[in-house]
């Protein structure tokens, strides 16, 4: 079974500065994504960024983007020029691909970012 | 298009209630996929309907949880006997396809909290 862990339960950062979040996950699959999804206070919860493993490549999405170490099984979320709408809980998830475990994603525990202005 | 639409927001019961809990999703996404996150722990699988049928219900905790999808539409998800633990925030997702690459679009939970 896959395992997600965020080690960084709180966070907190100034507006306009950078900041990374931790995850990491264990797998035995060759073939699958990752993702960051983002909850506001009292909102939604809606995808921040996907990365296909089968890519080297980093994912990027405007302000957001991944560090995507496939060996050391680690996916990290930077945030630059962070924004008071960037408070939020993030949680890292996995998905393994082809339809293996029925497309369920398994999510950390989150980190709760704080961005102060 | 309108999104995934949940209530109640929040729910407070007393042990041994029932609560019964409605999930809206988006019109056309056949996939609708029930997760609970437990105060301080992991957002959890529950269960994925396609359609009106159960495609994976291997993560429901026990036969005091049962969900329903009639007619494909909309999905219930009703708690008989409420349990202290089952106290959590639960999320309804939907998608047009399934796995959809992890393209879900969440709702906003219901808080349920069991006194």
């Amino acid at each position: 079974a896959q395992t997600v862990t965020q080690s960084q339960p709180e966070m907190s950062v100034q507006e306009a500065e950078t900041v990374t979040l931790s995850c990491t996950y264990d797998t035995s699959e060759s073939n699958y994504y990752l993702f960051w999804y983002k909850q506001p206070p009292s909102r939604q919860m809606i995808l921040v960024i996907r990365q296909e493993a089968y890519k080297q490549q980093n994912a990027t999405e405007n302000r957001f983007s991944v560090n995507f170490q496939k060996a050391a099984k680690s996916f990290s979320l930077k945030i630059s020029d962070s924004q008071l709408g960037d408070t939020a809980m993030y949680f890292c998830a996995f998905m393994e691909g082809s339809g293996g475990s029925n497309y369920k994603l398994t999510f950390g525990k989150g980190t709760l970012l704080t961005v102060n202005p | 298009e309108a999104g995934v639409t949940q209530f109640p927001s929040h729910s407070v019961i007393e042990k041994g209630q029932t609560v019964t809990l409605r999930c809206d999703p988006i019109s056309g996404h056949d996939n609708l996929y029930w997760y609970r996150r437990v105060m301080g722990k992991e957002i959890k699988f529950l269960l994925h309907f396609v359609k009106e049928s159960k495609q994976d219900e291997s993560g429901m905790p026990n036969n005091r949880f049962l969900a329903e999808r009639t007619g494909g539409t909309y999905s219930t998800l009703k708690v008989q006997p409420a349990e202290l633990e089952d106290s959590g925030v639960y999320f309804c997702a939907s998608s047009r396809l399934q796995g959809n690459y992890g393209g879900y679009t969440f709702g906003s939970g219901t808080r349920l909290t069991v006194v």
